[in-house]
């Protein structure tokens, strides 16, 4: 099993809808939580770190369930330019701990 | 700030050939991360260096790839004898620390082609 998975799409949708994804972690441990987005050919870029309480910073929303071991972004009123592949990314605390990335989850917004 | 330089941008090597990929990290930045991604694929955790340390090398091949992080200069990913299911995109990233606020952040990329 993967460490996180998350479903690879693609995401089709139109523009101005909302859409959903969801990660999920196998790592009971993992502290801390960060969706990236990455642009073809591009580096991954920070979209938001992921909170216990949720957090939200404009049109996208973020959600943790630790008991679920699962994490979710919300894209409300979805732009062109929102198309991109988002990775789902969870971290553990300790001294040696590295960095796990999800494979991402592609979307593609369409006029 | 000129953030996290990565180079060579592109490199071309035939099979047998060494590659040697550089990454400078952020300003203030301590800690380096490599990744390597396939095409289509996602990121491969690969290495976690701090200073003159490897921290988790569990990412890895067993063979032909090395890193280093030397106390000063950039921070160097090796792989001897390049074959072609080497190709791909390899990422450095780098934080401030290891604390839950202390995101990655990524350099362009280097992408090797072996032909």
């Amino acid at each position: 099993r993967k460490e996180v998975e998350q479903d690879p799409g693609p995401f089709n949708v139109p523009e101005g809808a909302t859409v959903a994804f969801n990660c999920t972690y196998s790592n009971s441990a993992s502290q801390s939580f960060f969706w990236y987005r990455q642009d073809c050919r591009k580096e991954p870029k920070l979209l938001m770190s992921v909170y216990s309480s949720g957090n939200e910073d404009g049109r996208f929303t973020a959600q943790l369930n630790r008991a679920s071991q699962y994490i979710s972004l919300l894209i409300r009123d979805s732009k062109l330019s929102d198309s991109a592949t988002y990775l789902c990314v969870a971290r553990g605390d300790g001294s040696a701990s590295k960095i796990i990335f999800g494979s991402g989850t592609r979307l593609s917004i369409r006029p | 700030n000129a953030g996290v330089m990565q180079n060579p941008r592109h490199l071309v090597r035939r099979r047998g050939q060494e590659a040697r990929l550089r990454c400078s990290p952020m300003k203030g930045h301590s800690h380096v991360y490599w990744y390597r991604q396939l095409p289509e694929e996602g990121l491969k955790f690969m290495v976690y260096l701090q200073k003159e340390n490897i921290i988790d090398e569990s990412g890895m091949p067993k063979e032909r790839f090395s890193a280093e992080f030397p106390k000063e200069g950039p921070s160097i990913l090796r792989i001897q004898q390049v074959v072609r299911g080497d190709s791909a995109a390899y990422f450095c990233a780098s934080s401030r620390g290891q604390g839950r606020s202390n995101v990655l952040t990524f350099g362009a990329g280097s992408r090797l082609t072996v032909l």
